[in-house]
C-alpha cells in the first residue's frame, strides 16, 4: 500500500540555520502531498501542500516541491526561528484518508 | 477562526472499560475522521464518516470501535472494551464540502491511557 518515509529526528539547529527534512513516498498513483506541523500541546496544522508534480507548496517561509521522478517532497526553510520548534509530519492523500510519516522533531536553539 | 475541539484532553481508564472520546468538528463541515498516534509511532487513520455512515475504516478499526454523530455537533469514538494497546493520542479531523484534497482540520487530540 501507499506509504511515507521521512527522516528521523530530532533535528537540532541554531537560529537562522538552513533546514531540510527529507520525505519520500510510495504510491500507485499521483497523490496530493502535505506537510503538517504539531506545536507542543496542539493538534496537527496544515503547513503546506502540493497536488501535482512540480508544484511547490509554501507557507511561513517553508517550501516543498513535489518531485515525481524521485518520489520526494522535502521540506526546506532558509532561516529557522526558535518558534519553528515543533514536530513536522509528511503525508499523502490516499482516496480520502491521510497517510503520515513518523514525524520529525525540530529543535531550534537561540 | 473556527476550530475542531476534543474532550477530554486526557482520559485514564482501566483495561476492559468502555470509553467515549468526543469531538466537535467545524460547524459547516460534512466529513469527519479519527486518527490515532501510539507514542513514538506514526499517525494512523482509523475511520472516515460522511452522511451518517462510515465511508472507510482501517484494519485497526475492529468491532471494539464505533463512531457516532449523535446530534448536529458532536462526533464520538467509542471503544467498547479497552486494551492496553489502545493507549494512544486520538485525533479528530473534519473537512468541508469540496473535493477530497481539501484540507482536513485537526483537533488537539485526546490522550488515552489504559491501565
Amino acid at each position: 500500500g501507499d506509504s511515507v518515509t521521512q527522516m528521523e529526528g530530532p533535528v537540532t539547529l541554531s537560529e537562522e540555520a538552513f533546514l531540510t527534512i527529507n520525505c519520500t513516498y510510495t504510491a500507485t498513483g499521483y497523490p496530493s502531498l502535505f506537510w503538517y506541523v504539531q506545536y507542543p500541546g496542539e493538534g496537527l496544522q496544515l503547513l503546506l501542500k502540493a497536488t501535482k508534480a512540480d508544484d511547490k507548496g509554501s507557507n511561513k517561509g517553508f517550501e516543498a516541491t513535489y518531485r515525481k521522478e524521485t518520489t520526494s517532497f522535502h521540506l526546506e526553510k532558509g532561516s529557522v526561528q526558535v518558534s519553528d520548534s515543533a514536530v513536522y509530519f509528511c503525508a499523502l492523500m490516499d482516496t480520502d484518508k491521510l497517510i503520515f510519516g513518523t514525524g520529525t522533531r525540530l529543535q531550534v536553539f537561540p | 477562526e473556527p476550530e475542531v475541539t476534543q474532550t477530554p484532553s486526557h482520559q485514564v481508564t482501566q483495561m476492559g472499560q468502555e470509553v467515549i472520546l468526543r469531538c466537535v468538528p467545524i460547524s459547516n463541515h460534512l466529513y469527519f475522521y479519527w486518527y490515532r498516534q501510539i507514542l513514538g509511532q506514526k499517525v494512523e487513520f482509523l475511520v472516515s464518516f460522511y452522511n451518517n455512515e462510515i465511508s472507510e475504516k482501517s484494519e485497526i478499526f475492529d468491532d471494539q470501535f464505533s463512531v457516532e454523530r449523535p446530534d448536529g455537533s458532536n462526533f464520538t469514538l467509542k471503544i467498547r472494551s479497552t486494551k492496553l494497546e489502545d493507549s494512544a493520542m486520538y485525533f479528530c479531523a473534519s473537512r468541508g464540502r469540496q473535493g477530497a484534497n481539501n484540507e482536513q482540520f485537526f483537533g488537539p487530540g485526546t490522550r488515552l491511557t489504559v491501565l
